[in-house]
C-alpha cells in the first residue's frame, strides 16, 4: 500500500463548476500537507499548503485536512481553462522529505 | 528572475554512457534535491543535500550520483544507465530543510536510455 493515494483521473469539468481533488495518506505521523500545480512540461509549483488540520483558503482555492480520518481535499471555485494541470498533494513529517501522491489530472473545458 | 535550471531538457544515450545533468539555483537555497516522475509512481526523491559537501540518499539512490561543492549547483550523475533508469528527473530547491514544505523545481529532464 502505498503512503499517499490520489485518483489519477482525467477528472473533467465544465468552466465555472467546482472541482474537489482528494488524498488519502497512511502515516499518522505527517504533519505538513501540500498541493502542487503541474503544467504539461513544465516542473510542479507550490499552490498552498497547511501545518496539521484544518481549512486555508486563498482566492478561489481552499485546502482542507481531516486528520482523523487521513484525508486531504483541494477544492477549486469557479474553475477556468488555466486552471488545467496535474495536480500533486505532497505530505511530510516536519523537517523531512516530501512524500507525493501521484497526480490527478485536471481539465476544464470552456 | 528566481528560478532552477536544469540541462539538457531532453536527452537521449545509449547503455552505460555515463552522463551528467546539470542543476544551479539562484536562490542562494540550502536545501536541494533530485527527484524523477515515473507515471503511476508520482515523484521520488533521488538524492538531497542540506547544504555544501552534505548530501544524503533518497528513495531510489541506486544507479545515481551527486555532488554539492558549491552552493548553486547541484549535478546528478549516471555513471552506467540502464533502461530503467528512463523517466523525467525533477531539481528542486527550498530555503533550508525546515522549509522543505515549499520546493521550488526546475522544468525537467526527459532522459531516454536505450
Amino acid at each position: 500500500q502505498k503512503e499517499v493515494e490520489q485518483d489519477p483521473g482525467p477528472l473533467s469539468v465544465p468552466e465555472g463548476a467546482i472541482v474537489s481533488l482528494n488524498c488519502t495518506y497512511s502515516n499518522s505521523a505527517f504533519q505538513y500537507f501540500m498541493w502542487y500545480r503541474q503544467y504539461s512540461r513544465k516542473g510542479p509549483e507550490l499552490l498552498m499548503y497547511t501545518y496539521s488540520s484544518g481549512n486555508k483558503e486563498d482566492g478561489r482555492f481552499t485546502a482542507q485536512v481531516d486528520k482523523s480520518s487521513k484525508y486531504i481535499s483541494l477544492f477549486i471555485r469557479d474553475s477556468q481553462p488555466s486552471d488545467s494541470a496535474t495536480y500533486l498533494c505532497a505530505m511530510s513529517e516536519g523537517f523531512q522529505k516530501l512524500v507525493f501522491g501521484t497526480g490527478t489530472r485536471l481539465l476544464v473545458s470552456p | 528572475e528566481a528560478q532552477v535550471t536544469q540541462n539538457p531538457r531532453y536527452l537521449i544515450t545509449v547503455t552505460g554512457k555515463k552522463l551528467t545533468v546539470t542543476c544551479s539555483q539562484n536562490m542562494n537555497h540550502e536545501y536541494m534535491s533530485w527527484y524523477r516522475q515515473d507515471p503511476g509512481l508520482g515523484l521520488r526523491q533521488i538524492y538531497y543535500s542540506m547544504n555544501v559537501e552534505v548530501t544524503d540518499k533518497g528513495d531510489v539512490p541506486e544507479g545515481y550520483k551527486v555532488s554539492r561543492k558549491e552552493k548553486r549547483n547541484f549535478p546528478l550523475i549516471l555513471e552506467s544507465p540502464s533502461p530503467n533508469q528512463t523517466s523525467l528527473y525533477f531539481c528542486a530547491s527550498s530555503l533550508g530543510l525546515s522549509n522543505s514544505y515549499e520546493q521550488y523545481f526546475g522544468p525537467g529532464t526527459r532522459l531516454t536510455v536505450t
